[in-house]
C-alpha cells in the first residue's frame, strides 16, 4: 500500500510570495498517475496538475508540479488572494487492486 | 461546464443504510469512470471506490473500509451515479463527492460535486 505524506502541514505566506508543497511517496511511484487537488473552504476539491506535471484545463501558469520516484512537488510562483487552500497530492495504484490514494493535505494560509 | 450534484445525504443512526444519488450533465456520462470519495471531519480525502463505463465492462473497485457493505451503480439513461451505504458506521461520518473519474491513463479525478453530508450517530 502506497502512502502519501506531506510537508508541511501548513504554510504561512503572504499574497506575492511563491508557495513550495511537497508530496513524498513511500515507495517509488508512476509520475504518469500523480495528481494535485486544490481545495478551497466550503468548495469541493478542483484538479490542478495530473500526470505530476500538466496543468488541468483552466489551471494558471503560476501552479506547476515536478518530481518523480517518491519525491514530488507542487509550486505556486506568486499566491494570489484564492490561492490560500488546502492542497492534496494523490496516487493511483493499478496493483493488487486498483486505488486512488491521498496525502493528508497541506493548508496555505494567510500570514 | 461539467456539473455532478450530489443528493441522498442526512442523519442515519449505526448499523442502518443509506442511497446517495449524483446527477452528472454537460458530459457524456455512459462513457465515464466514477467515483465516490468522502472527507471525515478533520481527516483527509479517502476514495470509496469507482465504475467503470459499460463498455469497459461496468466493474467496481472498493476501498477496504467499506468492501462488503458499500455498492457502486449507474444509470447511464438517467446519467446518474449511486452509492448504497448499507451496516453504516459512526467512522463512515464524512462529506461524500461523485468525481468523473479519468480513463485515458492518467488515473486522476478530473471534476467533483459539491458533496453531501452523511451523519452516523445514534
Amino acid at each position: 500500500e502506497i502512502v502519501l505524506t506531506q510537508s508541511p502541514g501548513t504554510l504561512s505566506l503572504t499574497p506575492g510570495e511563491r508557495a513550495t508543497l511537497s508530496c513524498r511517496a513511500s515507495q517509488s511511484v508512476s509520475s504518469t498517475y500523480l495528481g494535485w487537488y486544490q481545495q478551497r473552504p466550503g468548495q469541493a476539491p478542483r484538479l490542478l496538475i495530473y500526470g505530476a506535471s500538466t496543468r488541468a484545463s483552466g489551471i494558471p501558469e503560476r501552479f506547476s508540479g515536478s518530481g518523480s520516484g517518491t519525491d514530488f512537488t507542487l509550486t505556486i510562483s506568486r499566491l494570489e488572494p484564492e490561492d490560500f487552500a488546502v492542497y492534496y497530492c494523490q496516487q493511483y495504484g493499478a496493483s493488487p487492486l486498483p486505488t486512488y490514494a491521498f496525502g493528508q493535505g497541506t493548508k496555505v494560509e494567510i500570514k | 461546464e461539467v456539473q455532478l450534484v450530489e443528493s441522498g445525504g442526512g442523519l442515519v443512526k449505526p448499523g442502518g443504510s443509506l442511497r446517495l444519488s449524483c446527477v452528472v450533465s454537460r458530459f457524456t456520462f455512459s462513457n465515464a469512470w466514477m467515483s465516490w470519495v468522502r472527507r471525515a471531519p478533520g481527516k483527509e480525502l479517502e476514495w470509496v471506490g469507482r465504475i467503470k463505463s459499460k463498455s469497459n465492462g461496468g466493474t467496481t473497485d472498493y476501498a477496504a473500509p467499506v468492501k462488503g457493505r458499500f455498492t457502486i451503480s449507474r444509470d447511464d439513461s438517467k446519467n446518474t451515479l449511486y452509492l448504497q451505504m448499507n451496516s453504516l458506521k459512526i467512522e463512515d461520518t464524512a462529506v461524500y463527492y461523485c468525481t468523473v473519474t479519468d480513463n485515458s491513463g492518467w488515473h486522476v479525478l478530473d471534476y467533483w460535486g459539491q458533496g453531501t453530508l452523511v451523519t452516523v450517530s445514534s
